[in-house]
């Protein structure tokens, strides 16, 4: 199946810095989406990106859709403890049709500590 | 609006045990799918059903079996569990969240799943 590489697989910061993690793939995607999972949770969407390069906003969240639809990226400014998650990315193919829309392909995911 | 509500939260099951995880979700949504997380393996595609009547395998779908009992309704079952379904299952739904209308994939809490 399709692969996506996610990066960095772990972060370690301290409170207030800035982190930024990607997604790329070897196929084409038309729709990019970032979640965050907490312990014991559900993956909670962040951001939706819909066209290639789009940026959106979400609070402290940016995220951008590659302009080859190939990844994408998530920023996090400002870093705060409840940061603390892992933040997966999702594509969907640009073959789905109208039976594939929640065959989401998923990173590994980005594990992240802030340290206070 | 509870969204998507999976149930048992936890489950430890013996060898050889059958168990169904249930799902369901109050957004009227066509789509749904049953995930399994694995660490460093991110969300992985078991089962979806595109539309209530509908059931299509994903990436993993060996040694289980799915139900779309009405619109809302997409059980999993496992019929003899073993060591190597070990895992956090998650169910989500696909379609149209929020003032904004865009389609998302939305998940269940997940459940919890020790076969011994």
């Amino acid at each position: 199946g399709q692969q996506l590489n996610q990066s960095p697989q772990s972060m370690f910061i301290q409170e207030g810095e800035d982190v930024s993690m990607n997604c790329t793939s070897s196929s084409i995607f038309n729709t990019w989406l970032w979640y965050k999972q907490e312990p014991g949770e559900g993956p909670v969407l962040l951001i939706a990106l819909y066209k290639a390069g789009e940026l959106t906003s979400n609070g402290r969240l940016t995220a951008q859709f590659g302009i080859t639809r190939k990844d994408s990226f998530l920023n996090i400014s400002a870093s705060i403890p409840s940061d603390v998650g892992i933040y997966f990315c999702a594509g969907q193919p640009t073959n789905a049709g109208g039976t594939s829309y929640g065959k989401l392909t998923f990173g590994q995911g980005t594990i992240l500590t802030v340290h206070p | 609006n509870a969204g998507v509500t999976q149930t048992p939260k936890f489950q430890v099951l013996k060898t050889g045990q059958s168990m169904t995880l249930q799902c369901a979700q109050d957004m009227n949504h066509n789509s749904m799918y049953w995930y399994r997380q694995d660490p460093g393996m991110g969300l992985r595609l078991i089962y979806y059903s595109a539309s209530e009547g509908t059931t299509d395998k994903g990436e993993v779908p060996n040694g289980y079996n799915v139900s779309r009992l009405n619109k809302r309704e997409f059980s999993l079952r496992l019929e003899s569990a073993a060591p190597s379904q070990t895992s956090v299952y998650f169910c989500a739904s696909w379609g149209r969240q929020g003032a904004s209308g865009a389609n998302v994939l939305t998940f269940g809490a997940g459940s919890r799943l020790t076969v011994l």
